[in-house]
């Protein structure tokens, strides 16, 4: 979606460091999604955001809304080979609870 | 809990044959399914909203007679593709909300990759 762009396309990182990724939509959102696939695979729901300035965190993953509910980061801490994916920004901006999904970031993580 | 399960995962036939998937919701009853389809290394793009006793809402640009959804109960959508072409190949992948939750997340199936030779 040209409304939706999520950033950086792709990243390397070595394990144990932290990362990183953005998503930016051109208009308020409902509701946001970050999933995480495996390439070929379904997604795997990691979070949901819905209020501004909302954050939520699982093990060693944090994600945040912005005030203006248009921008979410995810970071993720520490990384391990398992986080390597590709994760994926979906927003809802209507009642008909359709999502837009950004393009993803691609994440590879090195011994 | 919110399982979802999407038959087949790989299809391989011949141009001008007709393919079914099935999309269920193992542990939840979905009102509302979502059929998507995913190019490689792309993001999803939504094809149609799937909805339980009623129509199929179809996204801009895609063909309803070429892409059949029925949802015939609260616990499975069909997608059939109907006289298939090479170009219809990609990724196709469901998900489902649980009924009357509110804002809550979509669930997804495994996908289809479906190959047209």
């Amino acid at each position: 979606s040209q409304e939706l762009e999520q950033s950086p396309q792709s990243l390397i990182v070595q394990e144990g460091k932290n990362l990183t990724i953005n998503c930016t939509s051109s208009k308020t959102l409902y509701g946001l999604y970050w999933y995480k696939q495996k390439y070929g695979e379904g997604l795997i729901f990691l979070m949901m955001l819905q209020k501004g300035g909302e954050e939520k965190s699982h093990e060693k993953i944090t994600a945040k809304l912005d005030e203006k509910k248009q921008q979410s980061s995810l970071h993720i801490t520490a990384s391990q080979p398992s986080h390597a994916g590709i994760y994926l920004c979906g927003v809802r901006r209507s009642n008909d609870y359709k999502l837009s999904f950004g393009a993803g970031t691609t994440v590879t993580v090195r011994a | 809990g919110a399982v979802v399960s999407q038959h087949p995962s790989r299809v391989i036939c011949k141009s001008g044959t007709s393919v079914k998937i099935e999309c269920r919701s193992l542990d939840f009853q979905a009102t509302t399914m979502f059929w998507y389809r995913q190019f490689p290394k792309q993001s999803l793009m939504l094809m149609a909203t799937s909805n339980e006793g009623s129509k199929a809402t179809y996204e801009q640009g895609v063909e309803k007679d070429k892409f059949l959804i029925n949802h015939a109960s609260l616990t499975l959508s069909t997608l059939t593709v109907t006289s298939a072409h090479p170009e219809d190949s990609s990724f196709y992948i469901c998900s489902a909300r649980v009924s009357g939750a509110g804002n809550q997340p979509q669930h997804f199936g495994d996908g289809t990759r479906l190959s047209i030779l």
